[in-house]
């Protein structure tokens, strides 16, 4: 077990529609990553946020965004979902802003389906 | 574009064989890391190199680190069927994310 938390485990939604993904980070790291991974792309840096700033961009299309919360929770936002949206989501927490300069803890993924 | 790309795509061996996985990389690196990822599930972290160290061990995993030819190679001796799984190698900077390349399936059969 990472620490982090990730819900839901798997959403199917319809073409069209809007999905939040939830990520909880482990106890005491400030910064928190998005990633996505589909079989075509790979892993694809999304988004970072640290301390409830956002702090670098990665892939992260114009229909997506995202915020970190007070309590540091996190959420991911897809909107006007395309089947190509399908793909795994994970989000991965470290402890401070200087990127990954130790281990990155990574939660278990929420499986999306876009149909 | 991807930072840090693993050689072979795909690795099948008998238990007991040793597996080597390779990745390059384009820029000047902090440190790099490996990760595995189990069929569908999180990355669990294995192990980080430092740019200024050459070799690391923990348990099975060997890595080595060249970065004058910016590569790195990943070692697992004596694999075993749990060792079925992908394997990622991410650059690792200050102030910037993590950044994954393809991964090298690994497939160990009994």
């Amino acid at each position: 077990d990472s620490g982090v938390t990730q819900t839901p485990k798997h959403l199917i939604t319809a073409t069209g529609q809007r999905v939040t993904l939830r990520c909880s980070p482990r106890s005491g790291d400030l910064s928190v990553y998005w990633y996505q991974q589909s079989l075509d792309q790979g892993l694809q840096f999304l988004i970072h946020y640290y301390n409830g700033e956002e702090r670098a961009k990665g892939n992260i299309l114009e229909r997506f965004s995202a915020q970190q919360f007070p309590d540091l929770h996190s959420e991911l936002n897809l909107s006007s979902l395309e089947l190509g949206d399908s793909a795994l989501y994970f989000c991965a927490s470290s402890v401070g802003d200087r990127g990954f300069s130790t281990e990155a803890f990574f939660g278990q993924g929420t499986r999306l389906t876009v149909v | 574009s991807q930072q840090g790309e693993e050689d072979p795509q795909a690795l099948s061996i008998q238990e007991g064989e040793n597996a080597t996985m390779n990745c390059s990389y384009k820029t000047s690196i902090n440190n790099l890391q490996w990760y595995r990822q189990n069929s569908g599930r999180g990355l669990v972290h294995l192990i980080l190199i430092r740019s200024n160290e050459r070799e690391k061990h923990s348990g099975r995993l060997r890595v080595t680190l060249d970065t004058s030819k910016k590569s790195s190679s990943l070692l697992i001796t004596a694999s075993r069927a749990a060792d079925t799984a992908s394997y990622f190698c991410a650059k690792g900077q200050a102030g910037t994310a993590l950044i994954f390349g393809k991964g090298t399936t690994l497939s160990v059969s009994s």
